[in-house]
């Protein structure tokens, strides 16, 4: 049974970086899966962030792009999230979620509510 | 930002069938799979559909999705207070190169 559990930081400053881990377990992070990320403000509709293969191939959203780095950690089974120069936009609760390429996502992390505020 | 465009909501009695529409273009849904899912407050999504029609297992018959041109479509038969949720659909989108959601819809049981 596959299963997600995001980490970290509850409250980040705006101008700082956002890092996140994803502990995967009931899987191997180097088996067939994109690990993906998603994001959702509150009250507000789900976005798409990102998503990274065990092989190193990524697929960014072109809005966060530029902010973005995702990584895979193969002896930990766990895969990262930064997001730098944050703002009070990027205040969201993030989930970590996994599925085939091009296909539905299958998996999801419960979620961590992250707060960017002063 | 969504480029899947959803009725923000819907709603219906006990009993009645409701329809959520999603509308994109030929750059995700016209030429890739759509999904499905449910969302309940302070919860993750949950996978109702894939492929655009298909039910993943433990998912009951009541939802339905289907697939036309640049357009998807949910529908929920007999409605029940437990459906009342959020609801998104999502595709992959090829001039992006990544997923794309609906802007969501919210399900009301009146």
């Amino acid at each position: 049974q596959v299963q997600l559990q995001e980490s970290g930081p509850g409250l980040v400053k705006p101008s700082e970086t956002l890092s996140l881990t994803c502990a995967v377990s009931g899987v191997s992070i180097t088996n067939n899966n994109w690990w993906t990320w998603v994001r959702q403000p509150p009250g507000k509709g789900l976005e798409w962030i990102g998503e990274i293969y065990h092989r190193g191939s990524i697929n960014f959203s072109p809005s966060l792009k530029s902010r973005l780095t995702m990584s895979v950690d193969k002896s930990k089974n766990q895969i990262s999230l930064n997001l730098n120069s944050v703002t009070a936009a990027d205040t969201a609760v993030y989930y970590c979620a996994t599925s085939y390429q091009f296909a539905e996502i299958q998996h999801w992390g419960q979620g961590t509510l992250v707060d960017v505020s002063t | 930002q969504s480029v899947l465009t959803q009725p923000p909501s819907a709603s219906g009695t006990p009993g009645q069938r409701v329809t959520i529409s999603c509308s994109g273009s030929n750059s995700n849904i016209g030429g890739n799979y759509v999904f499905w899912y449910q969302q309940f407050p302070g919860t993750a999504p949950k996978l109702l559909i894939h492929r655009n029609d298909q039910r993943p297992s433990g998912v009951t018959d009541r939802f339905t999705g289907s697939k036309s041109g640049t357009s998807a479509s949910l529908a929920i038969s007999g409605l029940r207070p437990e459906d009342e949720a959020d609801y998104y659909c999502a595709s992959w989108d090829d001039s992006l190169g990544g997923r794309v959601f609906g802007t969501g819809t919210k399900v009301t049981v009146l």
